[in-house]
């Protein structure tokens, strides 16, 4: 599976939009871009995944460049609730293959 | 939907005993499960596969006869550690697939700390 590459930590005002970045430059073609979050001492809570169109759903939007070397995960109105450590994880979406989490980006959202 | 629960969430036990922890799919059926260990201030590293009727796949490094897997029905897959000694404490996390896509869904953990 491709490498991902986060910023270690970013920091949000709350009630603003969090834009999380990722760069996935050696992503194959038939690699999917997924995002999890980690809240503290819970487990990961999925949130969106996209192949190489725009997602949106209930939680987030993702932001697939053209050339799918990068992407964005966007909360759109961040609360403090959403403080968490957010992986960007790209794999195969075929059957059940497993997730390789890196370090991910520790998002602080302060009042 | 796509509810995964764990039990216990967090047990204390002595070295040398062992301890068994339960991951279930509380509204879906999982084809496949899979095992996590995730130590203080680090990622999860994944440990084992495991599929419904058939024997888990241990990642490179984890010994199979210590972390025993069983995963007898869609819904239930056990996690066994045996004789733990406190290099084994830390969080456990299980997830669990049934789309095609492979979507994992993640259970709370199971914090265990071996005295």
């Amino acid at each position: 599976d491709a490498k991902t590459t986060q910023p270690t930590s970013m920091d949000c005002a709350e009630g603003r939009a969090a834009n999380l970045p990722c760069n996935h430059s050696t992503i194959s073609g038939n690699e999917y871009v997924y995002w999890y979050r980690q809240i503290h001492s819970q487990g990961p809570q999925y949130i969106i995944h996209g192949l190489k169109n725009n997602e949106t759903n209930e939680m987030a939007s993702l932001i697939i460049t053209e050339d799918r070397k990068s992407s964005t995960l966007i909360l759109p109105h961040a609360t403090l609730r959403d403080t968490a450590v957010y992986y960007c994880i790209v794999r195969v979406a075929l059957g059940a293959q497993k997730l390789v989490f890196g370090q991910g980006t520790r998002l602080t959202i302060n009042p | 939907g796509a509810v995964v629960s764990q039990h216990p969430s967090w047990v204390i036990c002595k070295s040398g005993t062992s301890v068994k922890i339960e991951c279930r799919s509380l509204d879906f059926q999982a084809t496949t499960m899979f095992w996590y260990r995730q130590f203080p201030k680090q990622s999860l590293m994944l440990m084992a596969t495991s599929n419904e009727g058939s024997k888990a796949t241990y990642e490179q490094g984890v010994e199979k006869d210590k972390f025993l897997i069983n995963h007898a029905s869609l819904t239930l897959s056990t996690l066994t550690v045996t004789s733990a000694h406190p290099e084994d404490s830390s969080f456990y996390i299980c997830s669990a697939s049934y789309k095609r896509d492979g979507t994992q869904y993640f259970g709370p953990g199971t914090r265990l700390l071996v005295l």
